[in-house]
């Protein structure tokens, strides 16, 4: 069965630095996504992204994050220059039309020390 | 503003005793309601939709409209249900999804 994959599983940083997470949405997807969960608290909604372009943001997607879809097949989450309060377990999600079931990878644990 | 309540943070109960995990929303339109599971050490997936009227793993939930509440129930909890639950709303032809805060459910022998 085509699964949600994402690399890295954690990864630890330093504040400022930059970070990209990849994400390999399942191959006949359309619609692709980013989530976030910090530590104790509920999943929220990054960003969504359609036809090659950000369809919609939330307020935490500010001007230290962006998406790309570089080659067709990957879907990366950079954030520019990481603040402590970007640690937390970040899930890519992809769709094949915006009304079906949405599928999850297993997350990149991102720690900014 | 569009938002979903999950009250209990955590839900313990004994082999075989009824569940009810508790999902209230708030939205303007006509809503499209999910629950999501995390079992241990797993993804996110998909456990049942509103729209589906159907019966997962011995799980049901009924959206009520007049009480904006889509809560999940089961009639007879195993082990094997311990995982964190989460009611999700659809709230855009985008796709994205409103969570909420999770149920933690511990389904002790």
């Amino acid at each position: 069965e085509p699964e949600v994959t994402q690399t890295p599983s954690h990864q630890v940083t330093q504040m400022g630095q930059e970070v990209i997470l990849r994400c390999v949405p399942i191959s006949n997807h359309l619609y692709f996504y980013w989530y976030r969960q910090i530590l104790g608290q509920k999943v929220e909604f990054l960003v969504s992204f359609y036809n090659n372009e950000i369809s919609e943001k939330s307020e935490i997607f500010d001007d230290q994050f962006s998406v790309e879809r570089p080659d067709g097949s990957n879907f990366t989450l950079k954030i520019r220059s990481t603040k402590l309060e970007d640690s937390a377990m970040y899930f890519c999600a992809s769709i094949r039309t915006g009304t079906g079931e949405l599928f999850f990878g297993e997350g990149s644990r991102l720690t900014v020390l | 503003a569009q938002r979903v309540t999950q009250p209990e943070k955590l839900l313990s109960v004994f082999k075989g005793a009824p569940v009810e995990l508790k999902c209230n929303y708030s939205y303007s339109g006509s809503p499209e309601l999910f629950w999501y599971v995390q079992y241990s050490r797993q993804r996110l997936q998909l456990l049942l939709r509103h729209i589906s009227r159907e019966s997962i793993k011995g799980f049901t939930a009924d959206l009520n409209k007049g009480e904006t509440s889509f809560h999940l129930k089961k009639p007879f909890a195993q082990e094997e249900d311990s995982a964190m639950y989460y009611c999700a709303l659809r709230s855009s032809n985008t796709g994205k999804l409103i969570f909420g805060q999770g149920t933690t459910l511990q389904v002790k022998p």
